[in-house]
């Protein structure tokens, strides 16, 4: 399978645990995307990879969030502290770089967190 | 800013029916790019059809096109002679230059084929 690969595909934890979620992009890809989304709403932009160097994050994304491409290929994205609002799907997608013609996103199949 | 805005929380087809899906944007970059995701219950997030903002023919996937009308500033997406499977929630999506070609999301469209 060579599509966008994400793990662990569920995730349930108590308030204040730690989390880390996994996301491996399509091996020739240099873009790689975390968005998180909560149910009924489409989802919302958190940061982004361009290789290794992390080049944007969102202003709405809490210090307690961390990401991570260390050799450029898979990503890690951390949560630190959780709290309940933070339950949702976060999604994964990687891309080429767009100076290279269509950027199309493609995206992983997810992992959905619960915070109780 | 830029936003897109899907007007049709949710929709009811009969099987075999085309259905045309809303989507209107707004945005100042002249050169931007527009999408369609399909996401069924399982919750991965499928590519549908990409269309760009200089591209002279509306594009065209199998059953999906996308009638793009740049003065309007829409793009529906249009599904020919859907199919069961067709049952999802179908969310547009734009990205611009000046958004560092983050992609920015509507609300979504249900879409439930009846049999």
């Amino acid at each position: 399978d060579t599509g966008v690969s994400q793990d662990p595909r569920h995730k349930i934890t108590k308030r204040g645990q730690n989390v880390t979620f996994r996301c491996d992009p399509i091996s020739e890809h240099n873009r790689l995307y975390w968005y998180r989304q909560t149910l009924g709403q489409g989802p919302e932009f958190l940061t982004y990879f361009q290789n290794e160097a992390q080049l944007e994050k969102s202003r709405l994304l809490s210090d307690r969030f961390s990401a991570e491409r260390p050799k450029g290929s898979f990503s890690t994205l951390e949560i630190q502290r959780t709290e309940q609002g933070d339950s949702a799907m976060y999604l994964c997608a990687s891309s080429l770089d767009p100076g290279q013609g269509r950027e199309t996103q493609y995206f992983g199949p997810g992992t959905r967190l619960l915070v109780l | 800013a830029q936003k897109i805005t899907q007007t049709q929380p949710g929709m009811f087809v009969q099987e075999k029916e085309a259905v045309t899906l809303d989507c209107t944007y707004d945005t100042s970059d002249p050169s931007y790019g527009l999408f369609w995701y399909k996401q069924p219950s399982s919750g991965e997030m499928i590519f549908l059809i990409y269309q760009g903002s200089y591209d002279q023919q509306n594009a065209t996937e199998g059953r999906y096109s996308l009638n793009f009308q740049k003065a309007r500033k829409s793009a529906n997406l249009v599904i020919s002679a859907s199919q069961l499977g067709d049952s999802a929630m179908y969310f547009c999506a734009m990205r611009g230059m000046d958004s560092n070609y983050q992609l920015i999301w509507g609300a979504g469209t249900k879409l439930i084929i009846k049999p």
